[in-house]
């Protein structure tokens, strides 16, 4: 199994710009998450979906912060405009029926300038 | 609300015993975690421990858990430069999303 799936690696992008962060689960595991880390704040949980439905956004930082997932394979983070903010590395994770391991992915850093 | 606390850094000797210390605050939890994440690289479950349990053992891993405390340790013995790490604490909240501490540093110097 090739694990969870992030992509880009890593992405820098100048203030305002619009910047989609891509997710591929494990083939099978129903729920998917989003998380941020940061020095200051440590590991933030953004969003996370079960069965491809949102369940719980309140970790969404503002309105320019979105996240869909359209089906089971695959899920975006989109941050719209973007600032320096918002400068961090974005971790997807997944996890199956069982519930209890999350797998991550190896991470997004984005650098907002 | 939840919150989960650790100490940032822990600097160990090889060969030595490390001790990483994280309080929790959520009662319900019925899971708790601990989390290794080496550089550049995602979090990797290391190991876990039920609610109702006040000890496990893993090798050179042993978790202990104090209910009445909300405390729980991860003691690595024989700590080696391998282990060199951030380690999180974590506890689920309603079952799902994990909430984690910001992580222990630690660094084994030779």
């Amino acid at each position: 199994d090739a694990g969870v799936i992030q992509s880009p690696r890593h992405e820098v992008t100048e203030m305002g710009q619009e910047v989609t962060l891509r997710c591929k689960p494990i083939s099978g595991h129903n729920s998917l998450f989003w998380y941020r880390q940061t020095m200051m704040r440590g590991l933030e949980l953004l969003i996370y979906f079960n069965n491809n439905v949102p369940i719980d956004d309140s970790g969404m930082p503002e309105d320019r912060f979105s996240a869909k997932m359209p089906n089971a394979s695959f899920s975006t983070l989109k941050i719209q405009p973007s600032e320096p903010r918002d400068s961090a590395v974005y971790f997807c994770a997944s996890t199956g029926t069982s519930g209890y391991e999350q797998y991550f992915g190896p991470g997004t850093r984005l650098t907002v300038t | 609300g939840e919150d989960v606390e650790q100490s940032l850094f822990l600097s160990v000797r090889e060969g030595d015993s490390s001790v990483i210390n994280c309080t929790y605050t959520d009662s319900s939890s019925t899971y708790l975690y601990w989390y290794k994440q080496e550089p550049g690289a995602g979090l990797q479950l290391l190991t876990y421990i039920f609610s109702n349990m006040d000890m496990k053992q893993d090798q050179r891993l042993t978790v202990l858990l104090n209910k009445k405390d909300k405390h729980l340790s991860l003691r690595i013995a024989d700590t080696q430069t391998g282990d060199s790490a951030i380690y999180f604490c974590a506890e689920d909240q309603a079952g799902t999303a994990l909430i984690f501490g910001k992580g222990t540093t630690l660094s084994v110097s030779s």
